[in-house]
């Protein structure tokens, strides 16, 4: 069975202040994503990263794939209030599915 | 149109009701999943449908039942439920069979309530 942990699970801080949501595993994956969910809502796509090694910035988000393409990283930078939600990260594992870590719950206080 | 579509947005049920849960996309994507979360959990799959087959069915109770009438509409038919189905119930879509590099799109997903 392929899992992801991520970590931490809960993360409360300050505006302004920056932050890193890890994401491991022991397996391999083609690819890795991942999503913000609000509450009441679905989750909605951050981004997507393909190749180990690959770092995608998203204004004051940053992904990163790790070079054996089994870990993941997301380091916000100042954060807002407005980057509060449970953040997910997910793999493209076998059998076409997605494996999803336990998420993230983040707030942040203004 | 870049969204997946649920309704309704929330939905109490009895034990004893049958009711239908509704998706629809127009992205053109030809597979279209069934998700069920729990509050602050991850989303865990119950069934994948690709080009309008029943493609996987991760072991799901017979009380749901799911339907592709067509490439753009995705029902969960839901009958004798339990107060622990309770949950929301999250659609997706994707461009192919499983994640890709253009990810799922999920939709806001119905809030159901079992009493």
């Amino acid at each position: 069975t392929q899992l992801l942990e991520q970590s931490p699970q809960f993360l409360s801080i300050q505006e302004g202040e920056n932050l890193t949501v890890y994401c491991n595993s022991s397996s391999v994956f083609s690819s890795l994503q991942w999503y913000r969910q609000e509450p009441g809502e679905g989750p909605v796509l951050l981004v997507t990263v393909v190749t180990g090694g690959e770092v995608k910035k998203l204004k004051r988000l940053t992904f990163q794939f790790g070079d054996a393409r089994k870990d993941s990283s997301l380091h916000i930078t100042a954060a807002q209030p407005g980057d509060t939600g449970l953040y997910l990260c997910a793999g493209a594992g076998r059998g076409n599915k997605l494996v999803f870590g336990a998420g993230t719950i983040l707030r942040v206080k203004s | 149109d870049t969204e997946v579509t649920q309704t309704p947005k929330h939905l109490v049920m009895g034990m004893t009701n049958k009711k239908s849960l509704k998706c629809e996309q127009h992205m053109g994507h030809r597979a279209m999943y069934w998700y069920k979360q729990k509050a602050k959990k991850p989303p865990e799959l119950m069934f994948v449908y690709s080009y309008e087959k029943l493609s996987i069915n991760e072991s799901v109770p017979s009380r749901f039942s799911p339907e592709c009438p067509n490439s753009s509409l995705l029902n969960l038919h839901l009958h004798a439920l339990q107060p622990e189905d309770s949950a929301l119930y999250l659609c997706a879509s994707s461009a192919d069979r499983g994640p890709t590099s253009y990810g799922y799109t999920f939709g806001s997903g119905t809030r159901l309530t079992v009493v």
